[in-house]
């Protein structure tokens, strides 16, 4: 299994630019969510899903949206990318609400 | 709301030093509790998870305990090796729907 898979591994945006983030997993799990990581921060939610269809803001929302079309996919979309969105973002599945989460290996995002 | 805090926040050891990492949280109402390890520039993985309802994992050399009510998890890692060397994160699975996390342990074993 490839288990979680994030794309791209890096990029540069310019300011005002729109990305999507990809996130696959193949281990047909119901949650699914988003992590930014900054220094002296931690980890952050931003999104989740907790199935296909139904989706939900974590605690820094802004700036991004979230779809959940099917089980396997979870994109995240920056709608139009400023410097505060220069960071390291995570996406994660897990198979039901109380069992172990698993990690991409995360895009690297910088925004000038 | 919940917080999660770690301490300390860097912790150096010479190698075959048995170690404990801390791991508190305010409000006890959890699903699970789950410990990562995280290498410079790469991702999260997995190390153990502990239910609520449990008060110990072991996976090798590695033992975490839970002690829901004071809100408190260690991590204990025997006879530590230059390999372990890497930040180890806890989070809190609360309302089952996201993860908390703490901004983790930066740990280096010297040989």
């Amino acid at each position: 299994n490839a288990g979680v898979t994030q794309t791209p591994k890096f990029q540069v945006l310019k300011t005002g630019q729109s990305m999507t983030l990809q996130c696959a997993q193949d281990m047909n799990h119901e949650y699914m969510s988003w992590y930014r990581q900054d220094p002296g921060m931690g980890l952050r939610l931003i999104h989740y899903s907790v199935g296909a269809g139904i989706t939900d803001q974590g605690e820094v929302p802004n700036g991004y949206n979230v779809s959940r079309s099917t089980t396997e996919d979870f994109p995240l979309r920056l709608l139009s990318a400023a410097p505060s969105q220069t960071s390291v973002y995570f996406c994660a599945s897990s198979p039901r609400r109380d069992t172990e989460a698993f990690f991409g290996q995360g895009t690297r995002l910088t925004v000038v | 709301k919940q917080e999660v805090t770690q301490i300390p926040a860097a912790l150096s050891v010479p190698e075959g030093e048995n170690l404990v990492l801390n791991c508190s949280f305010t409000d006890s109402a959890i699903y699970n509790l789950q410990w990562f390890r995280q290498d410079p520039g790469k991702g999260l993985t997995s190390l153990l998870l502990i239910q609520s309802s449990q008060r110990e994992q072991t996976s090798g050399r590695l033992n975490a305990s839970l002690d829901k009510s004071s809100g408190r998890s260690t991590l204990y890692i025997a006879a530590s090796q230059p390999g372990d060397s890497a930040t180890y994160l806890c989070a809190v699975n609360q309302a089952g729907t996201a993860l908390i996390f703490g901004k983790g342990t930066t740990l280096s074993v010297s040989s």
